[in-house]
């Protein structure tokens, strides 16, 4: 069945640091692949999204490009700051379902 | 647009006691999910509706948990009676194509 793995946390990181964080997914067919972000205390919201293979989402710094070839979703950003600091949701859409698949959630924690 | 609203956004009660969660997607939104949240098991999906019918429930953990949707602006997750074991944050989330609209969740906590 479909599934996403994500990199463990916490990842720890300096202000101004370079941030990845894995993400890899198994599924049938062509899924659209998201990255969500949960702020302390709140709900998931939308970060990025990619549709289609090759495809490219960005937001607010944040980029992961859809690989087809490595199934894989990473989400970078070039300089991470103190309010980055979240929990990092990686997920797929199942095509027969309409459900999300999430992973299990990276935590970010950023230092000034 | 006000977004997923979920209420209450705290509960705290006795063991045993009913309760009950509530939702209202986003209009038009025609799908709606609620999931569960804790540390031990992260996000677990526990039901989902399409166009108000609920389509799989195979997520609910046992017979005293149940959820129904009236309307397609309304939605309550109702457990009955509630354990110590259910505590965890309850979010709600809409959709009409690509990607889920959160709601900022209930944090249960049974006693």
């Amino acid at each position: 069945g479909n599934s996403v793995t994500q990199m463990e946390g916490p990842v720890t990181l300096s202000e101004e640091a370079f941030l990845t964080i894995n993400c890899t997914y198994t599924a049938t067919g062509y899924p659209s692949l998201f990255w969500y972000v949960q702020y302390p205390g709140e709900g998931l919201q939308l970060l990025l999204k990619a549709t289609k293979a090759d495809d490219k989402g960005s937001n607010k710094g944040f980029e992961a490009t859809y690989r087809k070839e490595t199934t894989s979703f990473h989400l970078e950003k070039g300089s991470v700051q103190v309010s980055d600091s979240a929990v990092y949701f990686c997920a797929l859409s199942d095509q027969d379902t309409d459900k999300l698949i999430f992973g299990t959630g990276t935590r970010l924690q950023v230092f000034p | 647009d006000a977004g997923v609203i979920q209420s209450p956004r705290h509960e705290v009660t006795e063991m045993g006691q009913e309760v009950t969660l509530r939702c209202k997607p986003i209009s038009g939104h025609n799908s709606l999910f609620w999931y569960r949240q804790t540390m031990m098991r992260g996000l677990e999906l526990l039901i989902y509706f399409n166009n108000n019918v609920p389509i799989d429930d195979s997520g609910m953990p046992e017979d005293r948990f149940s959820a129904k949707m009236p309307n397609a602006s309304f939605s309550t997750l109702k457990i009955q009676p509630s354990e110590p074991r259910d505590s965890a944050v309850y979010f709600c989330a809409s959709s009409l194509t690509d990607g889920y609209t959160f709601g900022s969740g209930t944090r249960l906590t049974v006693v």
